[in-house]
């Protein structure tokens, strides 16, 4: 099964600055048709995660170009420009390119 | 709009078990694989299985181990999950989710349901 490992555990970050969030596959999640699904998610406290990138760097419908996504193989990003407060949470990397599907351990963002 | 709406959760004794339903609405049910996920109280995230749209291809995560079963009712617009032979560590919340054609990833969840398994 692929590990998903994300660095940092937790961040705090000051509003208006960036954050970065890595995540490291245990193999390599370039799938055979050559497209690699890695996603981002984000879960706000007492909410469902909800989805922000898709296959490594593609923002998903409404969310802003503050977030985006990089990385290749096994190593992937996911950047913040200038944090907000709506940004709290929790963020999950996941790859669904190997079953079964799985989910890094997840980071805590607050802010400082 | 897409819509799922997850019940059935609630107080169950190890051992025991349960059927999880996902009502979806919003889109046309039977073109789309789904799925369940779980988190933990820890907060940690757990794909259990998936379903494809027309409800022949099922695929398991390794520790349900027979289990727990998904299916699907497409005229009803019903997802579900059995759960058997519960265990304390099935403790969770049960999303149902929607695959994103072709990205791999889950664009719509559902609000959750709450597992608890405890004597």
């Amino acid at each position: 099964d692929i590990v998903m490992t994300q660095t940092p555990l937790s961040l705090s970050v000051t509003l208006g600055q960036p954050a970065s969030i890595s995540c490291r596959s245990s193999r390599s999640l370039v799938h055979d048709d050559g497209h690699t699904y890695l996603s981002w998610l984000h879960q706000r406290p007492g909410q469902p995660p909800r989805l922000l990138i898709y296959k490594i760097s593609d923002r998903f419908s409404g969310v802003p170009d503050r977030f985006s996504g990089g990385g290749s193989g096994r190593d992937f990003t996911l950047k913040i420009s200038r944090v907000e407060a709506d940004d709290v949470g929790l963020y999950f990397c996941m790859q669904a390119t190997h079953f079964p599907i799985s989910f890094g351990q997840g980071t805590r963002l607050e802010i400082k | 709009e897409v819509r799922l709406v997850e019940s059935g959760g609630g107080l169950f004794k190890p051992g025991g078990s349960l059927r999880l339903s996902c009502a979806a609405s919003g889109f046309i049910f039977n073109t789309y694989s789904m799925h369940w996920v779980r988190q933990t109280p820890g907060k940690r995230l757990t794909w259990i299985s998936r379903i494809t749209g027309d409800g022949t291809t099922k695929k398991y995560a390794d520790f349900v181990q027979g289990r727990f079963t998904i299916s699907r009712d497409n005229a009803r617009n019903t997802l579900y999950l059995q759960l058997t032979d519960l265990r304390g560590d099935d403790s969770a919340v049960y999303y149902c989710t929607r695959g994103y054609y072709g990205t791999g990833a889950f664009a719509d969840w559902g609000p959750g349901t709450l597992v608890t398994v405890s004597s």
